[in-house]
């Protein structure tokens, strides 16, 4: 089973709202990934959790901000966003011990009015 | 730095029919791992394929195989037999392995399958 769940699939949201994307697996995986991805370009790497910990941060704006409240969950709050943030945010997982091969959800469609 | 170049931003093949995507990569270490990755219409990101680099056989999955020639950087994905559902944007994408997590992106190949 090689499923990464992320909710909503669809977020409008002005300017001034607080809203949150979550992410879920249950593979056992111990390294958990943010992408921001605009049309037709490759993912772009936000964050990275390793055990729980941030471990890597691509210098994103702090209106981003991600939380692994444990090892199956990945959160990421978004607040003040601007109208270039709209694009598909993509989770990913991968175990930490052997191969780093990544398994992407299905992605939140971000709007930002 | 680590790079890898997907040289055909757009293709097409007919309904059953062999296409090959091109990618090459560059990087100075010896132990590193290559993607292919597919995404269709719908977003969802698949893994197609993985490569190790230490591994001389090239990987097959079912109608997808790659053609892996690490002395020369390259790592293309033939698809066999394509189907109207492989219509999707093919990412290349190498890795090394460690602690490394960072997947290095070419910038995709937009493939059409036509009936």
């Amino acid at each position: 089973d090689t499923e990464v769940t992320q909710t909503p699939k669809h977020l409008v949201m002005g300017m001034t709202n607080k809203k949150s994307l979550k992410c879920e697996q249950h593979m056992g995986h111990r390294a958990m990934y943010w992408y921001k991805q605009k049309a037709k370009k490759p993912p772009e790497l936000m964050f990275v959790y390793s055990y729980e910990k941030l471990s890597i941060n691509e210098s994103v704006p702090s209106r981003f901000s991600p939380e692994c409240p444990n090892s199956s969950l990945l959160n990421l709050h978004l607040h003040a966003l601007q109208p270039e943030d709209s694009a598909l945010y993509l989770c990913a997982s991968s175990r930490s011990d052997s191969g780093p091969t990544q398994y992407f959800g299905p992605g939140t469609r971000l709007t930002v009015l | 730095a680590q790079t890898v170049t997907q040289s055909q931003p757009e293709m097409s093949v007919q309904e059953a029919e062999t296409v090959t995507l091109s990618c090459t990569y560059d990087t100075s270490e010896s132990n590193y791992y290559l993607f292919w990755y597919k995404q269709p219409p719908s977003r969802q990101m698949i893994l197609v394929i993985r490569q190790e680099a230490y591994k001389q056989q090239n990987a097959t999955e079912n109608r997808f195989s790659v053609n892996f020639q690490k002395a020369a950087k390259s790592f293309s994905l033939k698809i066999s037999d394509s189907q109207l559902g492989d219509t999707a944007m093919y990412f290349c994408a190498s890795v090394n392995a460690g602690n490394n997590r960072k997947l290095i992106w070419g910038l995709g190949t937009s493939l059409g399958v036509n009936p």
